[in-house]
């Protein structure tokens, strides 16, 4: 089946550092990705949405330059922490569609700590 | 997108059926019903989604009342591995990827 591929599963930086995170869609073509940000005990929240060649979509309140992503190729998006803070230490997960429509399929996602 | 109601937790001992109920009152004649579940720090796994027939997979059943205003996710059969948050998620199909706005869901804790 389509599978959504995260990485790195875990990273620790320090304050002031960018970290990038990657998503792969293995065996299927994705032309929109969702990253997601979840709390420790909270549900998901969608923080924007990652469409290939153009602009992402970011949700109300996060902060497009803070989280940069870039969806360059059909299977590829990225998302880059930049200045990470410890208030920025979270679960980021992504997901993707395959062909044929729903449902989403989520990557295994990335454990950021911000020291 | 309509809103859900689910408990938020249930227990269920090993080897029984685990039935998760999930209220979708407003749930509009366009928009699915859609299962995930989330084992501890991994991401979400689909389970099943249904419009207004009733669905099984190899994983679990879907019952859909025939008003649609409310579902119930059946495991027939819990294992110590079903443990997890369970998420019940109503969306219409809008384009080839849409996004799924997640509530708090139903923590699951299946005991021996």
């Amino acid at each position: 089946g389509a599978v959504v591929s995260q990485h790195p599963s875990r990273v620790i930086c320090k304050s002031g550092t960018s970290v990038k995170i990657e998503c792969r869609s293995l065996d299927f073509q994705a032309t929109t990705m969702f990253w997601y940000r979840q709390f420790p005990k909270k549900s998901l929240m969608l923080m924007a949405t990652s469409n290939e060649g153009s602009k992402a979509t970011y949700e109300q309140g996060v902060e497009k330059d803070k989280f940069l992503i870039n969806h360059a190729s059909l299977t590829l998006s990225t998302l880059t922490v930049t200045s990470a803070h410890p208030e920025d230490s979270s679960f980021y997960i992504c997901s993707a569609s395959a062909p044929g429509g729903p449902p989403l399929h989520f990557g295994n996602g990335t454990r950021l700590t911000v020291t | 997108d309509a809103k859900t109601t689910q408990p938020p937790s249930m227990d269920c001992a090993e080897g029984r059926a685990a039935n998760l109920p999930c209220n979708h009152s407003t749930i509009s004649g366009n928009e699915y019903v859609y299962w995930y579940r989330q084992i501890h720090s991994q991401g979400p796994q689909y389970i099943i989604h249904g419009l207004k027939n009733n669905e099984t997979n190899e994983m679990a059943s879907l019952i859909i009342t025939e008003d649609r205003k409310s579902s119930t996710l059946i495991l027939p059969h819990a294992t110590l591995r079903d443990t997890a948050v369970y998420y019940c998620i109503v969306r219409a199909v809008t384009g080839t990827a849409s996004k799924l706005t997640f509530g708090t869901g139903t923590r699951l804790q299946v005991t021996l």
